[in-house]
């Protein structure tokens, strides 16, 4: 089952408005990573955000981590055309394992 | 640094047969994860090898196997290949687990 859930599942906006994405997930963390997937490629990663940090930037994204909610948000500004693809959140647990497991993913649809 | 390599890039076989894939990690890194990514399904975690030792395993049948050699390049192998199993297979490989996953761009593998 999947550990993460985003949501919306698809989001069309226009060019140059923000998109915010949410993603949900049950056990505890490690951390919580975004990632991009342009139309069936391999995955790109965006941000890290650790379980005792509660916001991240990094260019035009900001990445919120509440963990009391076991939620996460990844907020893009400004949006371009050259956005529009599929986002992912994966959450990591403690153990110095690589068991990251991935959400549903949410597609985002920016219109020129 | 060269990224993460897969290959084949594309892959087509027929009920039955075994297939063998091949992923190398970025320089440096040792740990290599495997997922298979499905319309249906989403990302699936295979299994995670570190130090050419399997750590973490998803839960797919045993048909699904595979290894890592000294050098840290790894390959996934699917015996007695099944429709289902028509996939995009993807490999990330990170330094120290669980922490950022540099993924390759995938072998897409189509079975009839």
């Amino acid at each position: 089952s999947q550990q993460g859930e985003e949501d919306p599942q698809a989001l069309s906006i226009q060019e140059g408005e923000n998109a915010t994405m949410n993603c949900s997930y049950k056990t505890s963390i490690n951390n919580l990573q975004w990632y991009r997937q342009n139309s069936g490629r391999g995955l790109v990663h965006l941000i890290l955000i650790r379980s005792n940090e509660r916001e991240k930037h990094s260019g035009r994204l900001r990445v919120t981590l509440d963990t009391s909610k076991k939620s996460s948000s990844l907020l893009i500004t400004a949006s371009r055309a050259a956005d529009t693809a599929s986002y992912f959140c994966a959450t990591a647990i403690s153990g110095g394992y690589q068991k990251v497991t991935f959400g549903t993913g949410t597609k985002l649809q920016v219109i020129p | 640094k060269a990224g993460v390599t897969q290959t084949p890039r594309y892959l087509i076989k027929t009920r039955g047969q075994q297939v063998t894939l091949s992923c190398s990690p970025i320089s440096g890194h040792r740990s290599v994860s495997w997922y298979q990514q499905t319309p249906g399904q989403g990302l699936q975690f295979l299994f995670e090898y570190f130090s050419e030792t399997q750590r973490n395993k998803g839960n797919f049948p045993g048909r699904f196997s595979g290894r890592q050699f000294s050098n840290s390049r790894s390959e996934m192998n699917v015996s007695t290949l099944e429709l289902g199993d028509s996939a995009l297979y993807l490999c990330a490989s990170s330094l120290v687990p669980p922490e950022t996953q540099y993924f390759g761009p995938g072998t897409r593998l189509l079975v009839l």
